[in-house]
């Protein structure tokens, strides 16, 4: 099994809204990611966890909140978006320790500021 | 700063041929290297893989070839299919950085 599911596969949410994405993956996987993906752009990375401890954060405004409650899930907090951050949000996951792994991605969530 | 480009944005091959998509990279560091493909609005699927001690992985259809001096990897599917028709990422990876960084794609499209 190879699956990482995030859910909602679509969200539409105002500017004071406060709204939450997840991803779960059940591989046994200690490494998991948020990517953000603008269109026609490649995928950039926000935050990284590593058994379960943030590692990774690329300067990412506060409105995004990470938060990581175990090993198999991994959730993302929205608060006070503008709408530039309308995109696709993907959340992955790989073995930790060593970056020498493939990463799994997930279907990711549309998202839309309005 | 673009560590990974993929320099021709799009790609048509006839089915039955051979695509070769592009790749290179500026940063030395980097010493795992993937290839995902990807539909709109989905997330990449990963395809394959390649360690910076090799120089070729091979899995069915798909090679990837890695020449380290060059900074350069490229895929080759053989034969296309329409089905082969999306969006390629390279990706790269440094050992212990957890950071997967990503090309810019190609658009592969494979003609019937």
């Amino acid at each position: 099994d190879t699956e990482v599911t995030q859910t909602p596969k679509h969200l539409v949410m105002g500017m004071t809204n406060k709204k939450s994405l997840k991803c779960e993956q059940h591989m046994g996987h200690r490494a998991m990611y948020w990517y953000k993906q603008k269109a026609k752009k490649p995928p950039e990375l926000m935050f990284v966890y590593s058994y379960e401890k943030l590692s990774i954060n690329e300067s990412v405004p506060s409105r995004f909140s990470p938060e990581c409650p175990n090993s198999s899930l991994l959730n993302l907090h929205l608060h006070a978006l503008q709408p530039e951050d309308s995109a696709l949000y993907l959340c992955a996951s790989s073995q930790a320790g060593t970056g020498t792994t493939e990463a799994f991605f997930g279907q990711g969530t549309r998202l839309t500021v309005v | 700063d673009q560590q990974v480009k993929q320099n021709s944005p799009s790609l048509s091959v006839q089915e039955g041929r051979i695509s070769i998509l592009n790749c290179d990279y500026t940063n030395s560091m980097f010493d795992y290297f993937l290839w995902y493909k990807k539909y709109p609005a989905e997330g990449p699927t990963f395809l394959i893989s390649i360690s910076s001690i090799k120089d070729k992985n091979e899995d069915g259809r798909f090679t990837v070839f890695l020449n380290k001096s060059a900074k350069h990897l490229s895929l080759h599917i053989v034969p296309s299919q329409p089905g082969d028709s999306a969006v390629y990422f390279c990706a790269a990876s440094a050992r212990g950085t957890y950071k997967y960084i990503f090309g810019t794609g190609t658009r592969l499209k494979v003609l019937a």
